[in-house]
């Protein structure tokens, strides 16, 4: 089945810097999402983005899907950007969503 | 409602008893999808369902776990004889329709089997 690998698997911060945080698949998707979820556990939607670029706010994010590719970027961080960012994908005729381990950001005062 | 509805948000239960986790979807969302997350891993899919019915309960890890959904809407998922092994966090998410479709996640119950 597909694959989802998400990089860094750690990120440390300080308040006001930018970061980059990738996904790759190994197959082509149909649906590829960002989550957030936050330290009490919620998973808070960021992008629903097959294809193309999205912007809100702070973050914007990208997904390549020829290359079989997303990139979520963070700028300006604020401390309650911490937490663990996950990319999520379904592919086919697959229904349910499959998940990278995650990037798990803290952004220091 | 305004969002996806779990309950209880936290459970604590004593091995081997029975226990009924509750996911009332986002209105009007056909699907409907339990996944559960063990300390610090990734989501695992359990079960989804399209409508009332279950096309793929693949995820279900063993006998003793059970889901139902009944009027297109609230979602029961049941384990039985529960195991230490079960603790974890479960999410429930229910999206507009089952393909193509952004998902949307309740906030979980914490299940701690003791």
């Amino acid at each position: 089945g597909i694959q989802v690998e998400q990089s860094p698997p750690d990120l440390i911060l300080q308040e006001g810097a930018n970061s980059t945080l990738r996904c790759n698949f190994s197959d082509s998707v149909n649906n590829l999402q960002w989550f957030h979820q936050n330290p009490w556990g919620q998973l808070i939607n960021l992008f629903y983005i097959p294809s193309g670029t999205k912007q809100n706010g702070r973050l914007s994010a990208t997904t390549v899907a020829t290359e079989r590719y997303s990139l979520l970027y963070i700028s300006s961080s604020q401390t309650t950007d911490s937490g663990v960012y996950f990319c999520a994908v379904n592919a086919g005729n697959n229904r349910k969503l499959i998940w990278g381990l995650g990037t798990s950001l803290a952004v220091n005062p | 409602g305004a969002g996806v509805s779990q309950s209880p948000s936290n459970k604590v239960t004593e091995k081997g008893k029975d226990v009924e986790l509750r996911c009332d979807p986002i209105s009007g969302h056909t699907a409907l999808y339990w996944y559960r997350q063990s300390l610090g891993q990734g989501l695992e899919f359990l079960i989804y369902f399209q409508g009332n019915s279950a096309p793929d309960k693949s995820g279900l890890p063993s006998d003793r776990f059970s889901a139902e959904r009944t009027g297109g809407s609230v979602s029961t998922l049941t384990i039985q004889r529960t195991q230490q092994e079960d603790s974890a966090v479960y999410l429930c998410a229910s999206s507009v329709r089952v393909r193509d479709a952004e998902a949307f996640f309740g906030q979980g119950t914490r299940l701690t089997v003791v």
